[in-house]
């Protein structure tokens, strides 16, 4: 079992829709989650972070943690042609208070204008 | 303020050659965590350095090593360079390390031909 998984997509939303962005984890007790926006040929630019359950809100962005289903999503309101990416989940480890960041395999995301 | 900086963007060496990138982070930053991306494989997570101490190890062969120095700047070294090496390595700065909210370079584009 991979330890953090995302469908690779691609995922087409007409624009102004919403766009939702899952990943699930395999370590139970991780405590940090990212999401992360890679253009095509750029580097990952953080969009959020969550620690805690419920949902956290950022302008058009809305990161949900639900840690007793080891998942987290990452909806998009009011999506823009700009908004197309590839997005990167990414969780901490709850091994050891120094364990490593594990990036998930990204969704490919297409806001069709 | 400024951002990740890494150098240099691209680079061809030959295989069996060695090569040394740089990452330099956000100014008052302590940990520099190192990656790998590549089509296949994602974001590969390579290592972490803290104030100058290594803290954690992706499953890379020991070809692959890095350092951080007193300023916080740090350096990756590949020797005896496979052609399976080229990829994108992109180094991530944060303030207090793993599990917290990271900020990437531009990356280095590694090409070993």
């Amino acid at each position: 079992q991979k330890e953090v998984e995302q469908n690779s997509g691609p995922l087409s939303v007409p624009e102004g829709a919403i766009a939702s962005l899952n990943c699930t984890y395999s370590d139970r007790g991780s405590q940090s989650f990212f999401w992360y926006r890679q253009y095509s040929g750029k580097s990952p630019e953080l969009i959020m972070s969550i620690y805690s359950n419920g949902d956290k809100e950022d302008g058009r962005f809305t990161a949900q943690l639900n840690k007793a289903s080891q998942y987290v999503s990452l909806l998009i309101r009011d999506s823009q042609p700009s908004d197309s990416a590839t997005y990167l989940c990414a969780v901490k480890g709850a091994l050891t208070s120094y364990d490593k960041v594990i990036f998930g395999p990204g969704t490919s995301l297409s806001v069709i204008p | 303020k400024a951002g990740v900086t890494q150098t240099p963007r691209y680079l061809i060496k030959t295989r069996g050659q060695q090569v040394t990138l740089s990452c330099s982070p956000i100014s008052g930053h302590r940990s520099v965590s190192w990656y790998q991306q590549t089509p296949g494989q994602g974001l590969q997570f390579l290592f972490e350095y803290f104030s100058e101490t290594q803290r954690n190890k992706g499953n890379f062969p020991g070809r692959f090593s890095g350092r951080q120095f007193s300023n916080s700047r740090s350096e990756m070294n590949v020797s005896t360079l496979e052609l399976g090496d080229s990829a994108l390595y992109l180094c991530a700065s944060s303030l207090y390390g793993s599990g917290t909210e990271a900020f990437f370079g531009q990356g280095t584009r590694l090409t070993v031909v």
